[in-house]
């Protein structure tokens, strides 16, 4: 099946710098990419959804200046997390899908584990 | 009530025991995704269906629009089985995943 990577798998950052997280799609061209942020023992959250050579839709909420979103080519896409804090410490899942329709499957990276201390 | 919703949350089986997960959705939706999740974290799709009925190996997946349900069955558990599983539908209005709180599943040797 389709692969998703995501980089890093861990890491850890002090509070106020910026941590960038990488999503590539290995073997197909990625027209939509999905960020998410899962909390412990709770389901997926979206935060944004970007095209390719767009600007990310981000959902409600989501500040769009802290969490930063390019998805400059069909097999990459970046989140920055901006001045990180605390609170931002949490689980984030990049996905990914060949097509923008919902016909199209979605394959999932295998997250990263932020910790800002 | 939630628009995704899953029974039972945590299931507990013996080595070789037939599993079943299921999930009810109250939108109107495109597709509906079965995921599982290990430990760490890595979510790996395992069908996405939108009628009928697919198998991969030991898995198998039914879907029935009308009542808005689908079943994930696990024959021959296994403890690498152990996972939670998650189903997730794709809202027609909405275009996004709308994500179940997953079932939990442990199986014992």
């Amino acid at each position: 099946g389709a692969v998703v990577s995501q980089h890093p798998s861990r890491v850890i950052c002090k509070s106020g710098t910026s941590v960038k997280i990488e999503c590539r799609s290995l073997d197909f061209q990625a027209t939509t990419m999905f960020w998410y942020r899962q909390f412990p023992k709770k389901s997926l959250m979206l935060m944004a959804t970007s095209n390719e050579g767009s600007k990310a839709t981000y959902e409600q909420g989501v500040e769009k200046d802290k969490f930063l979103i390019n998805h400059a080519s069909l097999t990459l896409s970046t989140l920055t997390v901006t001045s990180a804090h605390p609170e931002d410490s949490s689980f984030y899942i990049c996905s990914a899908r060949e097509g923008t329709s919902g016909d199209y499957e979605q394959y999932f990276g295998p997250g990263t584990r932020l910790t800002v201390t | 009530k939630n628009e995704v919703e899953q029974s039972p949350q945590n299931l507990t089986a013996q080595e070789g025991e037939f599993i079943t997960i299921n999930c009810s959705y109250s939108v109107g939706i495109s597709a509906l995704h079965w995921l599982q999740q290990h430990p760490g974290g890595g979510i790996v799709s395992l069908f996405m269906l939108s009628s009928g009925k697919k198998k991969h190996g030991r898995l198998i997946a039914t879907i029935n629009i009308q009542e808005k349900h689908s079943s994930l069955h696990i024959t021959a558990s296994h403890p690498r089985d152990s996972a939670v599983y998650i189903c997730a539908v794709r809202s027609w209005d909405t275009d996004k995943l709308i994500f179940g709180t997953g079932t939990r599943l442990q199986v014992f040797p």
